[in-house]
């Protein structure tokens, strides 16, 4: 199986701030690999498809980075809104085991 | 706009079957190849996939749950559905559903709210 190992597993930042998210996979996934945002109750989002694609309607202050095994997420000018959980799931893997990291608490400091 | 919405009880006896649906709407599943999928959540814990359905049946299983989940859809409803067998209080979780697209690999484009699913006598 394929594990993906987030760091950090919490982080506390301000509004404006900028954060990065690494997520590491056991290994080689190429660039498959998703981000996702989770605030509990609602929806998860996909942010980033394939290491780097925008999904849309997301702002352009998260982009996404890497190849092989380590991959980033970066959110830039932070909101209120982006206080949440965050998610790097690979779809490497055949048969279907598309694992998740353990995800990235983003706390408001 | 595609939304999805999970249902079911929110209470499972164990040993028994859970049993959700994922009610689809803003979109047809029956249009062209799709996938659909279930993801779950245990409390204090990540995200864990289960599986995925393709439009025409085919299915696409988690080795962890592919001895005791199997998962459906329905065109003429327009939802797909989920069945875990033998649950145990380890399946305590919420349960998300999500439309998965391929594009460079696969994801999940658009998901459900989530239900709670409680095991327990």
């Amino acid at each position: 199986d394929i594990h993906l190992t987030q760091s950090p597993s919490s982080l506390s930042a301000s509004v404006g701030d900028r954060v990065t998210i690494t997520c590491r996979a056991s290994e080689t996934i190429t660039t498959y690999l998703n981000w996702y945002q989770h605030v509990p109750g609602k929806a998860p989002k996909l942010l980033i498809s394939a290491a780097s694609r925008l999904a849309s309607g997301v702002p352009t202050r998260f982009s996404g980075s890497g190849s092989r095994t380590f991959f980033t997420l970066s959110i830039s000018d932070l909101q209120p809104e982006d206080f949440a959980t965050y998610y790097c799931q690979q779809s490497y893997s055949t048969p279907d085991m598309y694992t998740f990291g353990q995800g990235t608490r983003l706390e408001i400091k | 706009q595609v939304r999805l919405q999970e249902s079911g009880p929110g209470l499972v006896k164990p040993s028994q079957t859970l049993s959700l649906t994922c009610s689809v709407s803003g979109a047809s599943i029956g249009s062209g190849i799709s996938y659909w999928a279930w993801i779950r959540q245990p409390a204090g814990k990540g995200l864990e996939w289960i599986g995925r359905v393709q439009n025409s049946g085919n299915t696409f299983y988690s080795p962890f749950f592919k001895s005791r989940v199997i998962l459906s859809v329905d065109t003429s409803n327009n939802h797909f559905s989920l069945n875990l067998t033998s649950v145990t209080a380890a399946d305590t979780a919420v349960y998300f559903c999500a439309r998965v697209t391929y594009d460079r690999g696969f994801h999940m484009d658009v998901w459900g709210k989530g239900t709670t699913v409680t095991v327990s006598s």
